[in-house]
């Protein structure tokens, strides 16, 4: 069975910093583009950031450029987020997610809650 | 990197069908064949049902269909039943690696 993890979100104030994990399993890591992908509370799903099976190519969007780093450990199957300098407005619930293609996101694990305190 | 438009809500009665749109621009929806849908049931995780336009996962009920026209695309749900009440999301590829999702919709069924 596909399946991915998410862990590590937490309680920050703002300007603090948190790192994300997923654990994927069940298909073949190391071939595959992984995304982040963020519901703040109430609001609708937003793209974060995404990274290619190998290399550096990592794209985000524009609230969180140069704030959150991408990255994974393919020998472990393994995806993380660095968030640093962290904004209330980053609260959100955050999904990981494996690109099959083009934006086709499957699977999603049960998200990590990030709450950022002002 | 503007979300998508969808209606905030969308209702039908059990065995109607009932059609949710999602309206981007050439940038998006209009310049790529790669749009997709997601149901999300609140507290759950997200379930891709529609992927390139109008693709099926496996396991996807066929009472869901996809298509676009121009910068718009749709999500059209058949055959209502009580277990598609849920939040339907369209996401788009915006060219470069980047994606943007819409605002999302609450199918209700009455």
């Amino acid at each position: 069975e596909e399946q991915v993890v998410e862990s590590g979100g937490d309680w920050v104030q703002a300007g603090g910093s948190l790192r994300l994990s997923c654990a994927a399993s069940g298909f073949d890591f190391k071939t595959t583009w992984m995304s982040w992908v963020r519901q703040a509370p109430g609001k609708g799903l937003e793209w974060v950031a995404d990274i290619k099976y190998v290399g550096r190519e990592e794209f985000y969007v524009d609230s969180v450029k140069g704030r959150f780093t991408i990255s994974r450990d393919n020998a472990k199957n393994s995806l993380y987020l660095q968030m640093n300098s962290l904004r209330a407005e980053d609260t959100a619930t955050y999904y990981c997610v494996r690109d099959k293609g083009y934006g086709n996101f499957d699977p999603w694990g049960q998200g990590t809650l990030v709450i950022v305190s002002s | 990197q503007s979300a998508l438009t969808q209606p905030a809500s969308v209702s039908g009665s059990p065995g109607q069908s009932i059609a949710i749109s999602c309206t981007g621009t050439s940038s998006d929806v209009g310049g790529y064949n790669f749009v997709s849908w997601y149901q999300h049931y609140p507290g759950k995780a997200p379930k891709v049902i529609i992927y390139d336009v109008s693709k099926r996962p496996s396991g996807v009920s066929d009472r869901f269909s996809g298509s676009k026209s121009g910068n718009t695309a749709s999500l059209t749900i058949s055959g209502l039943r009580a277990e598609d009440e849920a939040d339907y999301y369209c996401c788009s590829y915006a060219g470069h690696s980047f994606y943007v999702f819409g605002f999302g919709t609450r199918v209700t069924v009455l």
